[in-house]
């Protein structure tokens, strides 16, 4: 199994421009959820997804929209990319099993906006 | 506000146990603590959770003060590799962890 991956690894982008991250998880998981970590601090949740069809905002949400697209996959989009959005964003999902809030973390998308 | 605090910074020999603190004393009823670790600039790993009795896994023990304000994470013999952020966070029903600052943890030789 490959848990959780992320594409792309780094990205560059000019103010502006436009991207959509990627993210997919192979653990049937119900929930998944998207953070960004800037340099120093914790993470913090953009948007989230309790299931397929449901995506709901999180501490920092402005300037993105989700789509999950089936139950293995969320994506996070970048319409008009600003500086302030450079940052390290990690893709997750939790199932709904012993542990309640266990959740997986992919490797994580670098993305730096000029 | 946060919701959880931690010291920002914590050193512990190598073979030596490593105890790291947090406070939260706004915690819910319904809230869960839970401690992930994050090594290098890697995804977040969960390390454990507890909601008011102790626990113990294969990689660390949660001790959470009666009062449920407090608690404690215990890795009992730190190596090199436990070298990482450590996050203390609380979940309830909404599912969702909320992450402070962390505390660094390095382990020395």
């Amino acid at each position: 199994n490959a848990g959780v991956t992320q594409t792309p690894k780094f990205q560059v982008l000019k103010t502006g421009q436009s991207m959509t991250l990627q993210c997919a998880q192979d653990m049937n998981h119900n929930s998944m959820y998207w953070y960004r970590q800037d340099p120093g601090m914790g993470l913090r949740l953009i948007y989230y997804s309790a299931s397929e069809g449901t995506t709901d905002k999180g501490e920092v949400p402005n300037g993105y929209n989700v789509s999950r697209l089936n139950k293995r996959e969320f994506s996070l989009r970048l319409e008009s990319a600003a500086p302030s959005q450079t940052s390290v964003y990690f893709c997750a999902s939790s199932g709904q099993g012993e542990v309640i809030n266990e959740q997986f973390f992919g490797p994580g998308t670098r993305l730096t906006v000029l | 506000d946060a919701k959880t605090t931690q010291p920002p910074s914590m050193d512990c020999a190598e073979g030596r146990a490593a105890n790291l603190p947090c406070n939260h004393s706004t915690i819910s009823g319904n809230e869960y603590v839970y401690w992930y670790r994050q090594i290098h600039s890697q995804g977040p790993q969960y390390i454990i959770h507890g909601l008011k009795n102790n626990e113990t896994n294969e990689m660390a023990s949660l001790i959470i003060t009666e009062d449920r304000k407090s608690s404690t994470l215990i890795l009992p013999h730190a190596t090199l590799r436990d070298t990482a952020v450590y996050y203390c966070t609380l979940s309830g029903s909404a599912r969702q962890l909320t992450f402070g600052s962390g505390t660094q943890l390095t382990v020395l030789p």
